[in-house]
């Protein structure tokens, strides 16, 4: 089946890591994904990751996979008020199709 | 900028009236695939289109219809319109069927009053 879940808001302070974590159920996903949604915007592709990697970093975002648990995270080092979004977890089912998680509201406090 | 573009940026209309949606990919790029976002549904896949070719169904409705032409812009057409398809439509595209990076356009916020 196909469910990816996700916490719904996250608050964190400027300047500290944020960690959002993401679960999905189907365990044939060959990649998963991380979108950005800004107010009154589209979906911006922030990073992947493929099934067979544990971990991929890129400047200040790292994505954690553990396959066995079908848990994703993202942290975002050194966050930003330019960080405040939705940060919609997805997974790749079949080649085609993109399921994606409620996705998560971060605010950034100063 | 993803490079995929979508026209009208918004879209208010009546019920039972029909209106098309337009989706230029990223250059290159040969699937297109279309996203409703609503509040209650969340984004939902609808359809897919591989170099002209309808590739993959998700739940789209019945009232509901796309194509791909052969410069590969797509368009979704949706008919009959009802006060619950007010929505974000969403068109992504990608290099191939296979490789899922998918490149999201700005969206088309449909108003149906």
């Amino acid at each position: 089946g196909e469910d990816v879940e996700q916490s719904l808001f996250l608050s964190v302070r400027e300047g500290d890591s944020s960690v959002i974590n993401c679960t999905y159920t189907d365990s044939s996903s060959t990649y998963l994904y991380w979108y950005k949604q800004e107010p009154g915007a589209g979906l911006q592709l922030l990073t992947y990751i493929f099934s067979n990697m544990d971990m991929k970093q890129d400047q200040r975002l790292t994505v954690l996979l553990n396959k066995k648990d079908k848990h994703l995270s993202l942290r975002i080092a050194d966050t930003q008020t330019g960080d405040s979004a939705i940060y919609f977890c997805a997974e790749s089912l079949n080649d085609y199709k993109l399921s994606f998680g409620a996705g998560t509201t971060v605010t950034v406090r100063a | 900028d993803s490079g995929v573009t979508q026209t009208p940026k918004h879209l208010i209309t009546a019920t039972g009236q029909r209106v098309t949606l337009r989706c230029s990919p990223r250059s290159g790029d040969l699937s297109v695939y279309w996203y409703q976002q609503s509040l209650d549904q969340g984004l939902q896949f609808l359809i897919q289109y591989y170099n002209g070719e309808e590739r993959a169904k998700g739940n789209i409705l019945e009232r509901f219809s796309a194509q791909q032409f052969p410069d590969l812009h797509s368009e979704l057409n949706l008919s009959s319109l009802e006060l619950g398809d007010s929505a974000l439509y969403f068109c992504a595209s990608s290099v191939a069927s296979g490789r899922t990076e998918q490149y999201f356009g700005p969206g088309t916020r449909l108003t149906v009053t």
